[in-house]
């Protein structure tokens, strides 16, 4: 069983278009994050939602939301794509409180937008 | 400003052979430290967790050290396969119990080739 499944693995799209990335995770944690890989391979926090509330909201544009319906999930819904949105995004999960605080990754989405 | 840098930022070594990966970090408050692998196309994988009191730690191949006094770490492989090539990338922990928070900082990473 996959820890932390995310979907699409790739999604290739136009610009001016809008896309969504569901995440899951069924460790029971209780933070969960995305995270944006550039072309360097250089992680970088963009959100982090503890029990569904949102703890860290990097220099992202607001043409990104994040919207996590219960613990297990945090999907990411971006508008109005542009070229510099070509990465692949990771969402990750760990457990804080009480917990080892590992941060377990999904496999990743690449997106291209042409 | 927290801080983790890595080095080499990549290496091509024998199959056989060891090297070693450097991370030197100025993070605080210092939780743990922790060395993730990436393979191409995958997401990273956590292989060891240092914490202050621990100096060694070993995974198999893989041996990470850690001076807390010079904000040091490093990852050693031996016997080097081929299925190490990978990135590798340190990650330290800045939690504070006053403020509530819990960081990760992320290290840019080493891609290791490993030729036959």
């Amino acid at each position: 069983d996959t820890a932390v499944s995310q979907t699409p693995k790739y999604l290739v799209t136009q610009m001016g278009n809008d896309k969504s990335i569901k995440c899951e995770q069924n460790l029971g944690h209780d933070t969960m994050y995305w995270y944006k890989q550039d072309s360097k391979k250089f992680l970088k926090i963009m959100f982090s939602y503890n029990n569904k509330e949102l703890i860290i909201n990097e220099t992202v544009p607001n043409r990104f939301s994040p919207k996590s319906p219960d613990k297990a999930h945090l999907n990411l819904h971006i508008n109005s794509l542009e070229l510099g949105d070509s990465a692949v995004y990771f969402c990750a999960s760990s457990q804080i409180l009480l917990g080892t605080g590992e941060l377990f990754f999904g496999e990743g989405s690449r997106l291209t937008v042409l | 400003k927290n801080q983790v840098e890595q080095s080499p930022q990549s290496l091509i070594i024998l199959e056989g052979k060891n090297c070693t990966l450097q991370c030197n970090y100025t993070v605080s408050p210092f939780s743990n430290l922790r060395w993730y692998k990436q393979d191409t196309g995958r997401g990273p994988v956590s292989l060891t967790i240092m914490t202050f009191s621990e100096n060694t730690k070993s995974n198999g191949r893989y041996t990470a050290t850690l001076d807390a006094d010079t904000k040091q770490s490093s990852l050693h492989i031996t016997a080097s396969q081929l299925s190490d090539s990978a990135s590798y990338i340190c990650v330290v922990s800045a939690a504070s119990v006053t403020s509530g928070t819990y960081k990760y900082i992320f290290g840019t990473g080493t891609r290791l080739k490993v030729l036959a």
